[in-house]
């Protein structure tokens, strides 16, 4: 089965602070993986796309990384600000169709404290 | 910000009405999404379209119904809301199937 695991759940962290979130995805074939940003209230912003032959990615204090043989990806958020505060959600798309499906993690919830 | 519009941004109703959400982009793309979320839960896809004419049905069985007459405006339909569809609506646009998503705000629906 298809599936997207994000870790952690929720996290808290203090402004300044760096933090790695966690994707794990079962998803096959594979197409792309995608990190996107929603704030409360908000749709989904996209912050970064990858492909099977890309490791890294960078969007400002943002990086992505993708180990597509342990199907892995991370997102690294540097010198953490409070509008950091949002859900970070993780998708994978697959090539198995024209319509190259979508895969949507649960979100990891992030709250920067002052 | 976002190029893609949805109203309204919140709406509560009684069961049984007739209620229309809807979604103007003005991007030019021709494939748009209809997107169901509820709290601390993966976005589930509900009805697409690839074009002016063409709808399908997404993974998420669904009571509503939507339209693409122009290529910027796809409202979806619920016929008689009932309290099971409270839920967040996202809407959302992209250039190619493998593009990234472009969402709208969302519309918050509570049926009373």
């Amino acid at each position: 089965k298809n599936q997207v695991e994000q870790n952690p759940q929720s996290l808290i962290i203090l402004e300044g602070k760096n933090c790695t979130l966690q994707c794990n995805y079962t998803v096959s074939p594979f197409s792309n993986l995608r990190w996107y940003k929603q704030d409360t209230g908000r749709g989904p912003v996209s912050l970064t796309i990858m492909t099977f032959s890309e490791n890294t990615k960078s969007n400002g204090r943002y990086t992505a990384t993708l180990d597509a043989d342990t199907k892995q990806s991370s997102l690294h958020i540097t010198a953490s600000q409070l509008s950091d505060s949002a859900s970070y959600i993780c998708v994978v798309s697959d090539r198995g169709s024209t319509l190259g499906r979508l895969y949507f993690g649960r979100g990891t919830q992030l709250t920067v404290w002052p | 910000e976002a190029d893609i519009y949805q109203t309204p941004r919140y709406l509560v109703i009684g069961t049984g009405k007739k209620i229309t959400l809807e979604c103007s982009q003005t991007m030019g793309h021709d494939k748009m999404y209809w997107y169901q979320q509820d709290p601390g839960m993966e976005l589930h896809l509900i009805h697409y379209s690839y074009g002016v004419n063409s709808t399908e049905k997404g993974d998420l069985s669904s009571e509503s119904t939507v339209s693409r007459i122009r290529t910027e405006h796809f409202p979806l339909t619920l016929e008689s809301a009932r309290p099971s569809h409270t839920s967040q609506y996202l809407c959302a646009s992209s250039e190619s199937p493998n593009s990234p998503l472009h969402f709208g705000n969302g519309t918050r629906l509570t049926v009373t």
